[in-house]
């Protein structure tokens, strides 16, 4: 199967934690997305990147970290400096350059820090 | 900056009637439109784009949207609701004069709930 696979689905933490969500794509596409969705506010921008060893900050970047060494590979850091870490991760895939394509999605990972 | 705005948190509507989820945008040059469906705890599935060409764009399951340029909108349709269509509804946009991070702007999401 093709697509992008977010792990673990469910996440616990306790508070002061770092803890890193992982996202891997088969897709051979060239830029990932994290994405975070809290309730009535849609998704927002953490981090992305358009290449490997490359990456950009989002919207919301503060508290978070990400690596991108290989192209199917872009994990998450949430770090204990993120305030308000409980919410829905997303990870995000498209193909670059040429038509205007989609993002593909993964399940996510709900992650839950007390 | 770019924006969406979907005024609806919630939409009702009996299953068989037509069903509209609303959505306006606002980018500095022309928009790539895009909507999402998502069903509890899952990621999202795309239904439908708009880059150019034909105001009217078809997509997955039955769904299509209106892109209207003088009121920035692209509203969701569908003629006959079903039950199963009941879920959560992003817009999304994209700049077309953003060729860095290409990333997309959405909407707080309208949820539909189909009556049987």
């Amino acid at each position: 199967d093709g697509g992008i696979t977010q792990s673990p689905k469910y996440l616990f933490r306790k508070e002061g934690q770092n803890v890193t969500l992982s996202c891997e794509q088969n897709l051979n596409h060239d830029a990932m997305y994290w994405y975070r969705q809290d309730p009535g506010q849609g998704l927002r921008l953490i981090y992305y990147s358009q290449i490997v060893n490359d990456f950009q900050k989002g919207d919301i970047a503060e508290g978070y970290s990400v690596s991108r060494e290989k192209k199917e590979s872009f994990p998450l850091t949430v770090t204990s400096a993120q305030k308000n870490p409980t919410a829905f991760y997303l990870c995000a895939s498209t193909p670059s350059g040429g038509p205007v394509y989609e993002q593909y999605f993964g399940p996510g990972t709900r992650l839950t820090v007390t | 900056a770019q924006s969406v705005a979907q005024p609806e948190d919630q939409v009702n509507v009996a299953e068989g009637n037509p069903l509209t989820v609303k959505c306006t945008y606002s980018v500095s040059g022309n928009p790539y439109l895009f909507w999402y469906v998502q069903y509890p705890n899952r990621g999202l599935q795309f239904l439908l784009k708009y880059i150019t060409g034909d105001n009217l764009v078809k997509g997955s399951y039955g769904f299509e949207a209106e892109f209207n340029k003088s009121q920035t909108s692209f509203h969701l349709k569908k003629p006959s609701a079903l039950v199963s269509d009941s879920a959560l509804y992003f817009c999304a946009v994209r700049d077309g004069r953003d060729t860095g991070r290409r990333a997309l702007t959405f909407g707080s999401g309208t949820r539909l709930q189909v009556q049987p």
